[in-house]
C-alpha cells in the first residue's frame, strides 16, 4: 500500500519552456504532499508543502512564481517549473502523507523522482 | 519490478541499546544506496554507499553495503532518545530513486 507515482521520470527541455511534474497517490488519499529537490551530496531540500484544496506553503528561498504547485485533488499534486533555466536542472521528488498521518508519526511515501535537464 | 524493502517496520529499544536496521533491494541499474533520517517533513541525509564492504561511519551511526546479497544495514550504537525517528533507505538507479517504507525507531529513556 501507499504507492506514490511520479511522472515523468525524466524530462529534457529547452531553456525558457515550462515543465509539469505530476505526483499521484495510487491507493490512498494524500492530504499532504511535499516537493523536494535533490542537491549534490544527496541532501533533499524541501521546496514546498501542499495540502489539498489550499495554497502551497513554500520554504524560504523558493520562488513560488517559478515553482508552481497545485494540489487540486486528494490524489494529485503537480509541480510546474516555469521558464526553466539550466540551473533548474536537478532531481525533483515528491512525497505524500495520507489521512491521519503526520510526518511525526508516519513514514513519508515517496515517488520515484523526476530528473529534469534544461538545455 | 524494482523494490526496496526495509525491516523491521518498527522497533522500540531503550537508551544505550544498539540497533541494526535492514534494507534489501532489487533495483536495475543500481548507482547508490542512501540512508536518511526523517525529521519532520524533510529527510536528513546520513550516508551514501556505492561500494560493497566499505563501512561508512558518523559518530554512533555506521552503515555498510553488500552488493552481492543486495542489502545494507544501518547500525546505531548507544542509542539516545534523540535517535527516535523514521529511518529511510533509498536506492538510486540511473533514472530514478526508490524509497523503502521506512523503519520507525523509538528509543525509550
Amino acid at each position: 500500500g501507499a504507492v506514490v507515482s511520479q511522472h515523468p521520470s525524466r524530462v529534457i527541455c529547452k531553456s525558457g519552456t515550462s515543465v509539469k511534474i505530476e505526483c499521484r497517490s495510487l491507493d490512498f488519499q494524500a492530504t499532504t504532499m511535499f516537493w523536494y529537490r535533490q542537491f549534490p551530496k544527496k541532501s533533499l531540500m524541501l521546496m514546498a508543502t501542499s495540502n489539498e484544496g489550499s495554497k502551497a506553503t513554500y520554504e524560504q528561498g523558493v520562488e513560488k512564481d517559478k515553482f508552481l504547485i497545485n494540489h487540486a485533488s486528494l490524489t494529485l499534486s503537480t509541480l510546474t517549473v516555469t521558464s526553466a533555466h539550466p540551473e533548474d536542472s536537478s532531481f525533483y521528488i515528491c512525497s505524500a502523507l495520507g489521512q491521519g498521518e503526520t510526518s511525526d508519526n508516519s513514514p513519508l511515501h515517496f515517488g520515484n523522482g523526476t530528473r529534469l535537464t534544461v538545455t | 519490478e524494482d523494490k526496496v524493502v526495509q525491516s523491521p517496520l518498527s522497533l522500540v529499544v531503550h537508551e544505550g541499546d544498539t540497533v541494526t536496521l535492514n534494507c534489501s533491494y532489487e533495483v536495475t541499474n543500481f548507482r547508490s544506496l542512501l540512508w536518511y533520517k526523517q525529521e519532520k517533513k524533510a529527510p536528513t541525509f546520513l550516508f551514501m554507499l556505492t561500494s560493497s564492504g566499505i563501512e561508512k561511519k558518523s559518530g554512533r551511526l555506521s552503515s555498510i553495503l553488500d552488493k552481492k546479497e543486495l542489502f545494507s544495514i544501518l547500525n546505531i550504537t548507544a542509542t539516545q532518545t534523540g535517535d527516535s525517528a523514521v529511518y529511510l533507505c533509498a536506492v538510486e538507479a540511473w533514472y530514478d530513486m526508490r524509497f523503502g517504507a521506512g523503519t520507525r525507531l523509538t528509543v525509550k529513556p
